[in-house]
């Protein structure tokens, strides 16, 4: 059974450089989940996927970031001119249902 | 806008003892209730899943309660062990769109 998977794990960058982040969800799932989690908080909700439409996203989700879901499978998440505020965890998560579930996320460092 | 909050932040307690875990919610109008568990540097593991329709839902020592009305979930472990040292979220959702995730509950049980 494959669960979420993301990549890269770690990434450290220097401020104003891009990133991207990609995340596979489960196969069958047709939802897809970005999130945001700092330190000594919950994940933050950045925007959501339905198969490849982008339904919903978040104020926080400036227009440095970019979200894409090509062909509903897999998805990616662009940070443009990378701040040291973006320093985080990003967090991916699928569903079929209502249940989500969560990829190990991947750690961004902006130094 | 939805508020999540959970009491206490952290909870210290010896192995076996029983303990209990709150959240509660400013919008009653929700989807779905959902409790998670996060390792420190880790990904969110999912626990229970409960329906807007449901009362409560059980998994091994784990039963997750949930009153609408009121705004308010639980989350009861039952013997706990060592290795249900963690954090433990609570999110809910309005529809599939998005999730509000509380700042977590830190557990440590004391061998």
């Amino acid at each position: 059974d494959t669960g979420v998977s993301q990549d890269p794990r770690h990434k450290i960058t220097k401020r104003g450089q891009n990133v991207t982040f990609r995340c596979d969800p489960i196969s069958e799932h047709n939802r897809l989940y970005w999130y945001r989690q700092t330190l000594g908080q919950g994940p933050e909700f950045l925007t959501y996927f339905q198969n490849e439409a982008q339904l919903e996203k978040s104020r926080l989700l400036s227009d440095r970031f970019s979200a894409e879901r090509p062909k509903g499978s897999f998805s990616t998440l662009e940070i443009q001119r990378t701040e040291q505020g973006d320093s985080a965890m990003y967090l991916c998560a699928s569903s079929v249902g209502g249940e989500q579930y969560f990829g190990p996320g991947t750690r961004l460092t902006v130094t | 806008k939805q508020e999540v909050t959970q009491i206490p932040a952290a909870l210290s307690v010896p192995e076996g003892e029983n303990l209990v875990l709150n959240c509660s919610f400013t919008d009653s109008a929700i989807y779905n209730l959902q409790w998670f568990r996060q390792d420190p540097g880790k990904g969110l593991t999912s626990l229970l899943l409960i329906q807007s329709s449901q009362r409560e839902q059980t998994s091994g020592r784990l039963n997750a309660s949930l009153d609408k009305s009121s705004g308010r979930s639980t989350l009861y472990i039952a013997a706990s062990q060592p290795g249900d040292s963690a954090t433990y979220l609570c999110a809910v959702s309005r529809g599939y769109q998005k999730v509000t995730f509380g700042i977590g509950t830190k557990l440590q049980v004391i061998p």
